[in-house]
């Protein structure tokens, strides 16, 4: 199906361990995004791709890595998750100056 | 750099009565701002957008909102409030050299009947 899709929606981890968080988007955006959802903040950037293999540290970088060796995918890892990262993570895309498309989101817990 | 301040975290609104949700911006340059809907377990939807041109702007479901630029304004309005408005909404600003967007804290709608 067309869109951008996020995997897996729910997610339960331990402190300490990686977690990667996966994005995938059908419509060859140039511009993809990840923000993190939290009650009182609204939503943060990340990280953000400006294309393959291009990528620029966002708000709220820190325990977070992202890759893009394909246009249509970008990953986000946590290499040591912390309870500070339980959250709701948006992916987006984009390819002009206007709106981003979001995804449906993952909801991570690390206990 | 840019900030979004929504002012109100609840707005309360009786069905069929005006919706006013009120966002303000901070930008050294006339800023492209948007309006995106959430709603409960799905990600965010756009409502409606300015970029140039006309300062009010008409999106979907009934809503609009106007660029006021002496102001830094750009709230969002919807004449009668239906049960199906309820969800979150969040204002964006976005600087004209770049993609990136800053959000506001956003606004949870409850709907009474």
């Amino acid at each position: 199906d067309a869109g951008i899709t996020q995997s897996p929606r729910y997610k339960i981890t331990e402190t300490g361990r990686q977690v990667t968080l996966m994005c995938h988007q059908t419509w060859s955006h140039s511009y993809m995004f990840w923000y993190r959802q939290d009650l009182g903040h609204g939503l943060r950037l990340i990280y953000y791709s400006a294309a393959a293999d291009i990528t620029d540290k966002g708000e709220v970088p820190d325990g977070y890595v992202v890759s893009r060796s394909k246009t249509e995918n970008f990953p986000l890892t946590l290499e040591s998750a912390t309870r500070s990262q339980t959250s709701v993570y948006f992916c987006a895309s984009s390819e002009t100056h206007y709106e981003q498309y979001f995804g449906p989101g993952t909801r991570l817990t690390v206990t | 750099a840019q900030s979004v301040t929504q002012l109100g975290s609840h707005v309360s609104v009786s069905e069929g009565a005006l919706v006013l949700l009120r966002c303000n911006y901070s930008s050294s340059v006339p800023p492209y701002l948007f309006w995106y809907v959430q709603y409960p377990n799905q990600g965010l939807q756009l409502l409606l957008k300015y970029t140039t041109g006309a300062t009010l702007v008409k999106g979907i479901n009934g809503f609009e909102a106007e660029f006021k630029k002496s102001e830094t304004s750009f709230h969002l309005t919807k004449p009668s409030a239906h049960m199906s408005d309820a969800a979150e909404y969040f204002c964006a600003v976005s600087g004209r050299s770049g993609n990136k967007l800053t959000f506001g804290g956003g606004t949870r709608v409850l709907v009474k009947p």
